[in-house]
């Protein structure tokens, strides 16, 4: 079945502190790939999107992320975390021969330390 | 803000009652999808519209549906409320249905059944 894992459920950086948080999806063929930021109680904004073409992608607050099709990953990553970057973030694909509903990872919960 | 207006933004009710969640998308926006969120399950796709018409389904239980009216609005319809239902009720839109669409996500409503 088609499914996106997160394997870390909650992490912490100390502020400053370079951030990376893995994603990886089992499917055979190249799906789209989309990580999506959520704050507490608000809903969710898109962070950086991959379809095709360079595999290292920038996105908006400093994130970037790159695709490895040997890995099947789409790890996230920032160089250096902010305070304000506190939330949950979801990794989320789109199986583009099995329709266009985004299908998402069980999170990770990032925590700043000062 | 996304564009994607929810209401209401929180719902309380009883076991055994129905409700009516109500999405209007961004405009210019054909497809409406509908994602619940809970603590066990994650955010899981719920069932797509597309220019008023049903375009996919996914984990919805028979109790629920939805509908997309002429002028684009979507409700969705949870009828013999269990627990089990409350969660929070994200509707996404999207400009058509290439899969690299990305999808604007409204704040949400979170539904609590008592």
């Amino acid at each position: 079945a088609q499914s996106v894992t997160q394997p870390d459920i909650h992490i912490t950086v100390s502020e400053g502190a370079s951030l990376e948080l893995r994603c990886n999806y089992s499917y055979g063929a190249t799906p789209y790939l989309f990580w999506y930021v959520q704050s507490p109680g608000q809903g969710l904004q898109l962070l950086l999107k991959y379809f095709s073409g360079d595999t290292l992608v920038q996105g908006i607050k400093g994130f970037e992320a790159e695709f490895k099709r040997s890995q099947s990953s789409f790890n996230l990553r920032k160089p250096s975390v902010h305070w304000s970057d506190a939330a949950e973030y979801f990794c989320a694909v789109v199986f583009g021969e099995a329709g266009t509903a985004l299908i998402f990872g069980k999170g990770t919960t990032l925590s700043v330390s000062s | 803000d996304s564009g994607v207006t929810q209401t209401p933004k929180h719902l309380i009710t009883a076991t055994g009652q129905r409700v009516t969640l109500r999405c209007s998308p961004r405009s210019g926006d054909l497809s409406v999808y509908w994602y619940q969120q809970s603590l066990d399950q994650g955010l899981q796709f719920l069932i797509q519209y597309y220019n008023g018409e049903e375009r996919a389904k996914g984990n919805i239980l028979e109790r629920f549906s939805a509908q997309q009216f002429p002028d684009l609005h979507s409700e969705l319809n949870l009828s013999s409320l269990e627990l089990g239902d409350s969660a929070l009720y994200f509707c996404a839109s999207s400009v058509s249905l290439a899969p690299r669409d990305e999808q604007f996500f409204g704040p949400g409503t979170r539904l609590t059944v008592l």
